[in-house]
């Protein structure tokens, strides 16, 4: 079975511009998480995608946007990028609501670097 | 406020040792409890749960976690350690008011030959 898959692995942007990050979850997952983990701030939460509609949003401002396909798989956006932007962008799988009924399982992230 | 905290940021062990990490949360009801692992350069790979029932759950790689209610504590446990546990570890608490899981953040293990 194969696992969670992100692209692209790692990213290069210029201040202002924007980025789209993808997942593909696992086969059968109907539910995408996407964290932001940084050195100084943990993994924190940016939203919460079930069979194309999302459940949970985090505190992150608008210039954070997400969308999820007929077929599971997940985008996420980030609009006029600024260099507290560059962070590891990680999505996570699961089959059901994540924390609420079940586990998810992670990719192995998208490395974004603002310059 | 619902949280999670682990206690040591750092732990270095020698090869062959037990292991102890802490973690506890801030909740008010029984959450959901998760330990993740996570090697450098990597996404996090999940460890063990716990939702319900037994309050001792064995995970893969010979980890265990006790649950502990009475003091909000879900700590992980390794009789002997190996040079190849060396990672970040996290424990997160998922049923949250919030309804979103929440990472503590961290514990960076180091492991001596």
């Amino acid at each position: 079975k194969a696992g969670v898959t992100q692209t692209p692995r790692y990213l290069i942007k210029t201040r202002g511009q924007q980025v789209t990050l993808s997942c593909s979850p696992i086969s059968g997952h109907r539910s995408v998480s996407w964290y932001q983990q940084t050195p100084g701030q943990g993994l924190q939460f940016l939203f919460e995608y079930f069979s194309e509609t999302q459940r949970n949003k985090g505190n992150f401002p608008g210039r954070f946007s997400g969308r999820q396909f007929s077929n599971s798989r997940s985008e996420m956006n980030v609009s006029t990028l600024e260099l507290g932007d560059s962070a590891l962008y990680l999505c996570a799988s699961s089959s059901g609501q994540f924390g609420r009924n079940t586990e998810a399982f992670f990719g192995q992230g998208t490395r974004l670097t603002v310059v | 406020a619902q949280s999670v905290t682990q206690p040591d940021i750092h732990i270095t062990v020698s090869e062959g040792a037990s292991l102890e990490l802490r973690c506890n949360y801030s909740y008010g009801a029984t959450p959901y409890l998760f330990w993740y692992v996570q090697s450098p350069g990597q996404g996090l790979q999940l460890l063990l749960k716990y939702f319900s029932g037994d309050t001792l759950v064995q995970g893969i790689k010979g980890f265990e976690a006790e649950f502990k209610r009475s003091q909000s504590s879900f700590n992980l446990r390794k009789p002997s350690v190996h040079w190849s546990d060396a990672a970040e570890y996290f424990c997160a608490v998922g049923k949250t008011s919030y309804d979103k899981v929440i990472f503590g953040p961290g514990t960076s293990l180091s492991v001596i030959p």
